[in-house]
Order: C-alpha cells, then sequence, then structure tokens
C-alpha cells in the first residue's frame, strides 16, 4: 500500500540556517505530494504541492521537488526564521485518501 | 471566508461518558474527514463523507465511535462510551476535489478522558 517516510525529529537550526527535511514515499500510480505544517495548537495547514513527477511546489520560501526516480519529495529552505518553528507533515494522495508522514519537529532558535 | 469550525475546543470527561464532537466544514466544500492525532500514533484518518454519505469508516476503532454528516453544513462523531485511550486530538478537514487534495483543516479539539 502507499506509504510515506520522513525523517525523524526534532530538528533544531538556528535564525537563517538551511534546512532540509526529507521525505520519501511508497505508490503505486501517480500519486500527488505535499507538506503541511501544523503550528502548536493548530490544525494542519497545506504548504505546499506538487501533482506530478519533476514538478517543483514553492511557497514561503519553502521549496520541494517531486522526484519520481528518488521517490522523494525533500522539504527545503534557504533561511530559516524563528517563526518557522513548528511540525512538518509529508503527505501523498492517491485513491481516494490522503496518507500523512509521522511528522518532524522544526525548532528554530534566535 | 471562515475556515472549518470545530467545536468544542477542549473536552474533559470521565471513563464510560457520551463525548460528541461537532464539525461545520467550509461552505461548498463536498468532503468532509475526521482524523484523530495522537504522540503514538500521529494522525490517523477516521472516516470521510462525501456530499453527506460515508464513504470509507475503516479507521473508525471500533464500534463505540459512529460519525454523521446530516447536512451539508454539519458532522458529528460521537464515542459511547468514552475510555482513557480515546484522549487524542480530533480534527475535521474538508475539501473540494474527488481525490482529497489540499485538506482545510479545523483547529481541533483536544479530548481528555479520565
Amino acid at each position: 500500500g502507499n506509504s510515506v517516510t520522513q525523517m525523524e525529529g526534532p530538528v533544531t537550526l538556528s535564525e537563517e540556517a538551511f534546512l532540509t527535511i526529507n521525505c520519501t514515499y511508497t505508490a503505486t500510480g501517480y500519486p500527488s505530494l505535499f507538506w503541511y505544517v501544523q503550528y502548536p495548537g493548530e490544525g494542519l495547514q497545506l504548504l505546499l504541492k506538487a501533482t506530478k513527477a519533476d514538478d517543483k511546489g514553492s511557497n514561503k520560501g519553502f521549496e520541494a521537488t517531486y522526484r519520481k526516480e528518488t521517490t522523494s519529495f525533500h522539504l527545503e529552505k534557504g533561511s530559516v526564521q524563528v517563526s518557522d518553528s513548528a511540525v512538518y507533515f509529508c503527505a501523498l494522495t492517491g485513491g481516494f485518501k490522503t496518507i500523512f508522514g509521522a511528522g518532524t519537529r522544526l525548532f528554530v532558535k534566535a | 471566508d471562515a475556515g472549518v469550525i470545530q467545536s468544542p475546543r477542549h473536552e474533559v470527561t470521565e471513563m464510560g461518558q457520551e463525548v460528541t464532537l461537532r464539525c461545520k466544514p467550509i461552505s461548498g466544500h463536498d468532503y468532509l474527514f475526521w482524523y484523530r492525532q495522537t504522540m503514538m500514533r500521529g494522525l490517523e484518518l477516521l472516516i470521510y463523507f462525501n456530499n453527506n454519505v460515508p464513504i470509507d469508516d475503516s479507521g473508525m476503532p471500533e464500534d463505540r465511535f459512529s460519525a454523521k454528516m446530516p447536512n451539508a453544513s454539519f458532522s458529528t462523531l460521537k464515542i459511547q462510551p468514552s475510555e482513557p485511550r480515546d484522549s487524542a486530538v480530533y480534527f475535521c478537514a474538508s475539501s473540494t476535489t474527488p481525490l482529497a487534495y489540499e485538506q482545510y483543516f479545523g483547529p481541533g479539539t483536544r479530548l481528555t478522558v479520565t
């Protein structure tokens, strides 16, 4: 079945550091891939998406590229801010359900 | 436009009591999802509806859990009787697309069963 694996956290970075959160997936067919972000006390919010191979999703300085050859969708940001501290979820949609990864908690220190 | 609305935001109840969680999806959305989030199991899909009809309830943990959607603007998730292991954050989400793209989540209900 479909599944998503993302790197365990927490990830702790200093402000302005480079961020990478790894995500790999297993799926049949051609799923769409997503990153969601969850701030403390809130629900998940869509951060970015990519619907086909080689697509790059981007939003708020975050980027991720749909790599079919490596079945990956790694999240990157060139310079993180304290306000980026949150839990990040990689997800895929195929068939009739969205499958979420376990989430990676990010702490950014000033 | 208002987002997904959930109530209550926090619920504390004793084991054996009935608990009802409520959700109002975004107007015009035809898919509604109920999730449960715990530290141990992460985010789990419990059930989802399309046009008020339950499509897949395979994630509902047991018969103590039930969900209804009497109309396009309201859904409930009921637990009867509640148990301490039901303690979690319950999210409702809605969507407009058939393959559940871009789900919009509510703020969640934090349930504590003592």
